[in-house]
């Protein structure tokens, strides 16, 4: 099974701060990448796919880049509201579907 | 909108069986891959298994296969998950989720609320 690592495992920023978020494939993947937000108690949500297409309504300080096994997730400009569990998962054919162990991002 | 509401999960004896439903709207149902994924407290996010579009293909995580089904029925607009042989390992929030594509290759646009399983003597 392709296994999918993410670093950090937490971080704090501050307001303002550009943040990023690494996320490594065992095997290639091509673009089969998507980040995912989830907030404490809520549901998770779609952020990013195809490794930098950014989903209906999620703001644009968000953004991905990557192939093939290394992808980054980007926060251009930390806000309050980002303060989150955030995701990556390959969804390439060859299953399982796999998530990362989850970065955890608080504010300073 | 996209809604997705899941339901029937509960407290069960290891060993036993539970089912759980989700009833989908705002969207076209069979034109769509369905998951699950689970969530243990305050762990990661596990997915345990899909369906694609018109229920021909099936698939699980290892730990699952044999024991549970996914299943789903178009005319209803509703997934369902069939559990057996319950651990306490599968102790979890169930999340019935969309794929944005007919199988597995899309993203998951849209998620459940999520219904609590807790396996337990």
């Amino acid at each position: 099974d392709i296994q999918m690592t993410q670093s950090p495992s937490s971080l704090s920023a501050s307001i303002g701060d550009r943040v990023t978020i690494t996320c490594r494939a065992s095997q290639a993947i091509s673009n089969y990448l998507a980040w995912y937000q989830q907030k404490p108690g809520k549901v998770p949500k779609l952020l990013i796919y195809a490794a930098s297409t950014l989903h209906s309504g999620v703001p644009s300080r968000f953004s991905g880049s990557g192939s093939g096994t290394d992808f980054t997730l980007t926060i251009s400009s930390l806000q309050p509201e980002d303060a989150a569990t955030y995701y990556c998962q390959k969804y390439n054919s060859n299953l399982p579907v796999t998530f990362g162990q989850g970065t955890r991002l608080e504010i300073k | 909108q996209v809604q997705l509401v899941d339901s029937g999960g509960g407290v069960v004896q290891p060993g036993r069986s539970l089912s759980l439903a989700c009833v989908a709207s705002g969207f076209t149902f069979s034109n769509y891959g369905m998951h699950w994924v689970r969530q243990a407290s305050g762990q990661g996010l596990e997915w345990v298994a899909i369906i694609s579009h018109d229920g021909r293909d099936k698939y699980y995580r290892d730990s699952v296969n044999g024991r549970f089904t996914i299943a789903r029925d178009n005319s209803k607009n509703t997934l369902y998950l069939q559990m057996t042989s319950l651990r306490t390992e599968d102790t979890a929030i169930y999340y019935c989720v969309k794929d944005r594509s007919t199988g597995w290759y899309g993203g998951l646009d849209s998620w459940g609320q999520g219904t609590l399983v807790t396996v337990s003597s």
